[in-house]
């Protein structure tokens, strides 16, 4: 398996465009989440699904943010209007389905978001 | 509030010799703790798992230590490399609160190593 696989790596966007993140995680892992990364607050969990369902969207900052995951295959981020304070870096990452919740997360290479 | 906090929040060490990073947690239910090591550019990968009964576990030059009393656990990297240079993250799970499918992971802000030559 290749791997979560996340696009694309790097995205330069104007202020108040429309952003997109995607992900593909591992095959047969039924847990994905949402995290974005800075300097100055870590990782912060944004969203996570099991089986496609959306079960905790508390760390979404605002409306501005949606995220979906329409098949076990693909989830996609969406920021609109995207403002220069999302500059971050957004991972996804998907987790096995064994009975042991807790078991190893699986990250992507992450995408590098600067709004300008 | 589930929180992790992590010392030092960086660290600069000479290739060869040892360093310890600590974690300390406040995390309810605990299920386990796992320390990351995530390199430049890249997303956190899994070094080690602690559940609550394992004291110690090592992965090579990484031994995890884990004191579910005080709710501390420490990272110690023997005869460090080059390669080591990276940040490391300690994340701790809970067992899920909001029903069946839930789950939580809490995230340190990690200690960012650099190995010098």
């Amino acid at each position: 398996d290749a791997g979560v696989i996340q696009s694309p790596r790097h995205e330069v966007t104007e202020m108040g465009q429309e952003v997109t993140l995607r992900c593909k995680p591992i095959s047969g892992h039924d847990y994905l989440f949402w995290y974005r990364q800075t300097m100055m607050r870590g990782l912060e969990l944004l969203i996570y699904f099991n089986n496609n369902v959306p079960i905790d969207d508390s760390g979404m900052p605002e409306d501005r943010f949606s995220a979906k995951m329409p098949n076990a295959s693909f989830s996609t981020l969406k920021i609109q209007p995207s403002e220069p304070r999302d500059s971050a870096v957004y991972f996804c990452a998907s987790i096995s389905p064994f009975g042991d919740l807790g078991t190893e997360a699986f990250f992507g290479q992450g995408t590098r978001l600067t709004v300008v | 509030k589930n929180q992790v906090e992590q010392s030092p929040q960086s660290l600069i060490i000479l290739e060869g010799k040892n360093c310890t990073l600590q974690c300390n947690y406040t995390v309810s239910p605990f299920s386990n703790l796992r320390w990351y090591k995530q390199d430049t550019g890249r997303g956190p990968v899994s070094l080690t798992i602690m559940t609550f009964s394992e004291n110690t576990k090592s992965n090579g030059r990484y031994t995890a230590t884990l004191d579910a009393d005080t709710k501390q656990s420490s990272l110690h990297i023997t005869a460090s490399q080059l390669s080591d240079s990276a940040s490391y993250i300690c994340v701790v799970s809970a067992r899920g609160l909001l029903g069946a499918g839930s789950y939580q992971l809490t995230f340190g802000k990690g200690t960012k190593l650099s190995v010098i030559p």
